[in-house]
């Protein structure tokens, strides 16, 4: 059953902690992709991997950071540095050109700073 | 930068009607949008892809379309139903990353 999972489901942070949010993906998408979301906003983008590797800066990254070591992996460590880490975040990925690059989510992890 | 606007914000009807959601973005140099569902506390649901060189895609009672050159998506339901109740999301994919662009969405509720 192809699809993305994300783990964990919650999480609860202490200040000052370091958190890492697994996403995991089987779908042999090259583009993988971690959002923010925020009570009534919309998704906004943290970083994002076209390729193993390689990661770029979304609009958001400050206080966070990532690695692309496997195509099916792209964790999310949310740092100390991250002034205001509560919140739902959501990673997507994408096959490419393929399908439009047409973008498919995992469910999300919520995030609670104690 | 790409800005994404959703109108209504909210909207409640009653089952069986037909409604219509609105999506407008101000850089119009996309490559395609996407429709997504989203339930309280879930992921977001792929609902349709329009590519830029479409005007519309139709999924079952779904119907989006797409004016590039005004900035402009509607994505349409017919004969609603108390299932459809969720908040739609629309964003347009623009650049070399080929990145979305979120507004804030629209919550429907129908009433049974």
């Amino acid at each position: 059953d192809g699809g993305i999972t994300q783990s964990p489901k919650y999480l609860f942070r202490k200040e000052g902690q370091n958190v890492t949010l697994s996403c995991e993906q089987n779908l042999n998408h090259d583009a993988m992709y971690w959002y923010r979301q925020d009570p009534g906003q919309g998704l906004r983008l943290i970083y994002y991997s076209q390729i193993v590797n390689d990661f770029q800066k979304g609009d958001i990254a400050e206080g966070y950071s990532v690695s692309r070591e496997k195509k099916e992996s792209f964790p999310l460590t949310v740092t100390s540095a991250q002034k205001n880490p509560t919140a739902f975040y959501l990673c997507a990925s994408s096959m490419g050109s393929g399908r439009g690059y047409e973008q498919f989510f995992g469910p999300g992890t919520r995030l609670t700073v104690l | 930068k790409q800005e994404v606007t959703q109108i209504p914000a909210a909207l409640s009807v009653p089952e069986g009607e037909n409604l219509v959601l609105n999506c407008s973005f101000t850089d119009s140099a996309i490559y395609n949008l996407q429709w997504f569902r989203q339930d309280p506390g879930k992921g977001l649901t792929s609902l349709l892809l329009i590519q830029s060189s479409q005007r519309e895609q139709t999924s079952g009672r779904l119907n989006a379309s797409l004016d590039k050159s005004s900035g402009r998506s509607t994505l349409y339901i017919a004969a609603s139903q108390p299932g459809d109740s969720a908040t739609y999301l629309c964003a347009p994919l623009r650049g070399s990353a080929r990145q979305l662009t979120f507004g804030s969405g629209t919550q429907l509720t129908v009433l049974p």
